[in-house]
């Protein structure tokens, strides 16, 4: 178990400049979350993978965001024309399904910490 | 819309002594989970213990207990003998309980920042 592995660890970057993420979940895992973490505040959902297919987006997914995950493995974050209300940490968490009832627990990555100038 | 609420910004506590972390939810579902999570500086999240809605006995994990009162819909954290490792944010969660392809997002609260002081 290596555990999810994000990357890159921290982002800085223009304003208005676009910027991606990659979440590598841990590999049995089918589910994937991201979630956006500011400053002395705690995490909040942005979205959920079941395999390949994106199942639920928060409000604050706006549309200059946008996450993949295109064979059910590694997801990718990206926000395109940055503002500087995007800088925060961006967490990603993994777990397995939950079909026999049993809760799953999410297990988080590091996080990439974004910057915008 | 489910609310998690951390009433406490800063906690601090004596190695070696107890504390209690508070927290308090709004949901309006009977069945459902509630988690504290650690986050020490720059370091992963991690799951310190769980609890089901459903059951009335509430969770322990070593020297980590809750007291889970639903009426009042309060869920507390208490870390007994204290030691220096447990210095870190500590979030109060909540999750749905879903079944199928619906996943479980984690709704969090503010946190609280713990300090041990030796």
């Amino acid at each position: 178990d290596t555990g999810v592995s994000q990357n890159p660890r921290h982002k800085i970057t223009k304003r208005g400049q676009n910027v991606t993420f990659r979440c590598d979940p841990i590999s049995e895992h089918n589910r994937l979350y991201w979630y956006r973490q500011t400053l002395g505040q705690g995490p909040e959902f942005l979205t959920y993978f079941q395999n390949e297919a994106q199942l639920e987006k928060s409000r604050l997914l706006s549309d200059r965001f946008s996450a993949e995950r295109p064979k059910g493995s590694f997801s990718t974050l990206e926000i395109q024309r940055t503002e500087q209300g995007d800088s925060a940490m961006y967490l990603c968490a993994s777990s397995l399904d939950e079909f026999t009832g049993s809760h799953q627990p999410q297990h988080f990555g590091d996080g990439t910490r974004l910057s915008i100038l | 819309a489910q609310t998690v609420t951390q009433s406490q910004p800063e906690m601090s506590v004596q190695e070696a002594e107890t504390v209690t972390l508070s927290c308090t939810y709004d949901t309006s579902e009977s069945d459902y989970y509630l988690f504290w999570y650690k986050q020490p500086p720059s370091r992963q999240m991690i799951l310190v213990i769980r609890q089901e809605a459903y059951k009335q006995q509430n969770a322990t994990e070593n020297r980590f207990s809750v007291n889970f009162q639903k009426a009042a819909k309060s869920f507390s954290l208490k870390i007994s003998d204290s030691q220096l490792g447990d210095a870190a944010m500590y979030f109060c969660a909540y999750s749905m309980v879903l079944g199928g392809e619906y996943g479980n997002k984690l709704v969090f609260g503010a946190g609280t920042i713990l300090r041990v002081k030796s």
